[in-house]
């Protein structure tokens, strides 16, 4: 069966510092991966998304980048992390249209 | 652009009622249809799809769509405090890699 690994669950960090969140998927190949971000109390904000492996598409200008450096892997990072960069942060992935989005766990991201 | 509108809620039904939640989309040419549930501090999970007109039942949930109107609902049966989340709908576009959510519409079921 299908999992996806998203790893910190929780991070507090300091303005200016660096970062970088990680997501794996198990059990499939070649999936449709996606970061999101949720400000507190908000709906969802797509961030990034990549349909293969060095393919990276960018919704929202930011401070944030993203990478694909394997088919299952999907990485999150900023040099220097802003207060507004505050939020919960979700990836996700998906094979097809008849079946949408599976999220992973989530990281609750606090910039101090 | 394309957009999927939900009232944001809360909406307040009472243990045991029936919980009507709805969503509006604007691309005519969407194809697949979801519903997700998501509680306080966790991520949303996907509870219903749809992808043809009519109702789609699966236990104590019924989503129902009408792509000529471009709505799409979620009925909840027999609701329970448990039930209290915020849901989202979401909404494919034709070639099926993308999908965009609504806001969401917290649900709260009081006991």
């Amino acid at each position: 069966s299908q999992t996806i690994h998203q790893w910190p669950a929780t991070l507090v960090q300091p303005v200016g510092s660096p970062l970088s969140l990680e997501c794996t998927v198990e059990g499939t190949s070649n999936p449709n991966l996606y970061w999101y971000r949720q400000a507190a109390g908000r709906g969802l904000q797509l961030l990034f998304y990549s349909v293969g492996i060095g393919q990276i598409s960018s919704e929202v200008p930011q401070n944030l980048s993203a990478s694909r450096p394997q088919d299952r892997q999907f990485i999150l990072s900023s040099k220097k992390l802003l207060l507004s960069d505050s939020g919960f942060y979700l990836c996700a992935w998906s094979v097809g249209r008849a079946y949408g989005y599976t999220f992973g766990s989530g990281t609750r991201l606090t910039v101090v | 652009q394309k957009e999927v509108e939900q009232n944001s809620g809360p909406l307040s039904v009472p243990e045991g009622a029936i919980a009507s939640l709805n969503c509006t989309y604007s691309d005519r040419v969407s194809q697949s249809f979801f519903w997700y549930r998501q509680y306080s501090g966790k991520s949303p999970e996907l509870i219903m799809s749809i992808y043809s007109n009519g109702d789609k039942e699966d236990g104590r949930f019924t989503a129902q769509l009408n792509k000529a109107s471009q709505y799409v609902s979620l009925l909840i049966r027999d609701s329970q405090p448990s039930d209290s989340a915020t849901y989202l709908c979401a909404v494919t576009d034709n070639a099926g890699n993308m999908l965009t959510f609504g806001g969401g519409t917290r649900l709260m079921v009081k006991p």
